[in-house]
């Protein structure tokens, strides 16, 4: 078990309203990820984190933003949700032990009517 | 050229049989294959891994076979087991243990392993 806790793990929301994503961890690692997962298109990195307050776009950033205050909280935000949004986000944490492996978390199923 | 092209898409397999899951990439930067395991509802687990120094990496029913020269990975899984039924992903990413070393992953094979 990573320590890694999703909030809220279902959502159902319209179109146009914001959506924040939580993505918790307890074991004070310093790289945390975005990705959504799409039939099809596999996992895509949404952002990431390199530390506190220091965050990066990934492949599909459109859309998203992201907030990192604490070691612990790494935050995704949708400012106006679209349909195409609708998906299931993962978060991810890598430890630096294993060197490239992620530990991801249960998931976040987002769905914007 | 950040692509990892996976295949097939679904593949099924009769107990004790063989499963093999093929990814090909193109960046010659990438220096780091994992392999992911994810079953419904959860998420993917790391399942086994290599770096391009070895040709094949063995761990119980699982093994990487690896490719440099035709830039391709494959995952084998042996003695395939109704338990083994999930999604697998590929997945490449350079600079192993770097400063970002982000994953680029294939777009998944659901296998379904008949009793």
């Amino acid at each position: 078990d990573a320590g890694i806790t999703q909030s809220p793990r279902h959502k159902v929301t319209e179109t146009g309203t914001p959506v924040t994503l939580r993505c918790h961890q307890t074991e004070n690692h310093r790289y945390m990820y975005w990705y959504r997962q799409d039939p099809g298109h596999g996992l895509r990195l949404i952002h990431y984190s390199y530390g506190v307050k220091d965050t990066d776009k990934g492949e599909v950033s459109d859309g998203y933003s992201v907030s990192r205050s604490k070691t612990e909280d790494f935050l995704l935000t949708l400012e106006s949700a679209t349909s195409s949004q609708t998906s299931v986000y993962f978060c991810a944490i890598r430890s630096g032990r294993g060197g490239g492996e992620l530990f991801f978390g249960e998931g976040s199923r987002l769905t914007v009517l | 050229q950040q692509q990892v092209k996976q295949s097939p898409q679904s593949l099924i397999v009769q107990k004790g049989g063989i499963s093999i899951i093929n990814c090909a990439y193109e960046n010659t930067a990438f220096d780091y294959f994992p392999w992911y395991q994810q079953f419904p509802g959860k998420g993917p687990a790391l399942l086994i891994a290599i770096r391009p120094d070895v040709s094949e990496k063995k761990e119980g029913r699982f093994t990487i076979s690896f490719n440099k020269s035709a830039k391709q990975f494959s995952l084998h899984i042996m003695d395939s087991q109704p338990g083994d039924s999930a999604t697998y992903f590929c997945a490449a990413s350079m600079n192993y243990g770097g400063s970002q070393g982000n994953l680029i992953f294939g777009k998944g094979t659901k296998l379904s392993v008949k009793p």
